[in-house]
């Protein structure tokens, strides 16, 4: 069984480091998602990919944000000049998107702390 | 825009009682809804999903949620707790033009099963 999967799973990096974490998705889902996670929060959306196009980006939380899905399989989440405020989790999730909806399955996540 | 509230942060059950955890959403159309888990460190794991149909759900691990939507209202039920069972549970509600693009979360509630 071969489900969503995120590298790494831990980070530590200093302030002003650029950073970057990959997601697998589950083979043969359209779409993949990232979300931030911070203690005692539910996920907070803030990208989506149908295929190679990045649909969704105005929720990313600033322009230090980046993410790319350059041949519609795995996707890079960078983070550039990292923050302290930027320690979370970043999770990923991936759906097959049809008939109007579709079911989001997580990954892992990758933990940052940023020192 | 959609939103989420779970009104218990924190809820201890004894081990074999039953559970039900509450949830609120706001939203203007029909909802998706979705129930997740999350144990320490770890990804979310769906649990349960109400797309349309039938307003009791089944879902793994012998739990069931309840669609109200008068009471708009997705609560969470469990007959009968395991210590397993102890985890963060995430209540979901999904909307976007196109599918589940607009996922928001719940704040979360922490469940404790005690012996």
């Amino acid at each position: 069984d071969t489900g969503v999967s995120q590298n790494p799973r831990h980070k530590i990096t200093k302030r002003g480091q650029n950073v970057t974490f990959r997601c697998d998705p589950i083979s043969e889902h359209n779409r993949l998602y990232w979300y931030r996670q911070t203690l005692g929060q539910g996920p907070e959306f803030l990208t989506y990919f149908q295929n190679e196009a990045q649909l969704e980006k105005s929720r990313l939380l600033s322009d230090r944000f980046s993410a790319e899905r350059p041949k519609g399989s795995f996707s890079t989440l960078e983070i550039q000049r990292t923050e302290q405020g930027d320690s979370a989790m970043y999770l990923c999730a991936s759906s097959f998107f049809q008939h109007f909806t579709d079911t989001q399955y997580f990954g892992p996540g990758t933990r940052l702390t940023v020192l | 825009a959609q939103s989420v509230t779970q009104p218990d942060i924190h809820i201890t059950v004894s081990e074999g009682a039953s559970l039900e955890l509450r949830c609120n959403y706001s939203y203007g159309a029909t909802p998706y809804l979705f129930w997740y888990v999350q144990s320490p460190g770890q990804g979310l794991q769906l649990l349960l999903k109400y797309f349309s149909g039938d307003t009791l759900v089944q879902g793994i691990k012998g739990f069931e949620a309840e669609f109200k939507r008068s009471q708009s209202s997705f609560n969470l039920r469990k007959p009968s707790v395991h210590w397993s069972d102890a985890a963060e549970y995430f209540c979901a509600v999904g909307a976007g033009r196109l599918g589940n693009n607009d996922m928001r979360f719940g704040a979360g509630t922490r469940l404790t099963v005690k012996p």
